[in-house]
């Protein structure tokens, strides 16, 4: 099972927005509405910030949403503020009790 | 408040196995499946596998297949993943995460992580 492919950066100024790109196949992202994305700072737990592809866990701000694409899905954060500086990574299913991750991408509040 | 709470941080040689404990709290251990994810240094997030806290049923990813062995101890809530033949690129952050409620597929709460050093 492939990493799912994600940019390795990606940055805006604080109020601005941005979107990060998790691109995968027919048998994980695009065959299953079970994305979710996780955002992780320095030395931390990686912590859920949305799943089935565009739902929020209580206590996540409004400003974090996601969607989907056929085979590629998408984080957005907007109205950037200085603590959403971290790295991020999606996560699909993949079928026959198989998970697969992203390869991160660095998000910089500039 | 849901918790997950790792051993610490272990030193092996290569050709050894380590024991990473994970002790759940705050909700109802047999309801919710656990997840093992590694990072190695500097590097993304890797999925081991799955362990069913109420029956003890895994799933492992081919790569772990064989290395690895997931099981649970009801009475102490705690779910354990032992990985074997441990070589240098096992160096890694290990987590527990707990699966999310119901038919889910995402990782709702994570533990702390437990840093595994293979070296000579």
């Amino acid at each position: 099972q492939s990493a799912l492919t994600q940019p390795p950066s990606a940055s805006g100024s604080p109020g601005q927005s941005v979107t990060i790109s998790c691109s995968g196949t027919s048998s994980d992202v695009g065959g299953y509405n079970y994305v979710s994305w996780y955002q992780q700072h320095p030395g931390k737990a990686p912590k859920l910030m949305i799943y089935e592809v565009s739902k929020r866990p209580s206590g996540v701000p409004d400003r974090f949403s996601g969607s989907k694409s056929g085979n590629t899905a998408s984080l957005t954060v907007s109205g950037l503020q200085a603590e959403d500086e971290a790295e991020y990574y999606c996560s699909s299913y993949a079928g026959s009790n198989n998970y697969v991750f992203g390869t991160g991408t660095k998000v910089t509040v500039l | 408040q849901v918790q997950l709470v790792q051993s610490g941080a272990e030193v092996k040689k290569p050709g050894a196995s380590v024991k990473v404990s994970c002790k759940a709290s705050g909700y109802t251990f047999t309801n919710y499946y656990i997840h093992w994810v590694r990072q190695a240094p500097g590097q993304g997030l890797e999925w081991m596998g799955i362990i069913n806290p109420s029956g003890g049923t895994t799933s492992y990813t081919q790569k772990f297949q064989g290395r690895v062995t997931m099981t649970r101890d009801t009475s102490t809530s705690t779910v354990y993943m032992e990985l074997s033949s441990l070589r240098s690129e096992d160096t890694a952050v290990y987590y527990c995460a707990r699966r999310g409620s119901g038919w889910a597929y995402h990782f709702d709460y994570w533990g702390q992580g437990a840093l595994v050093t293979v070296s000579s």
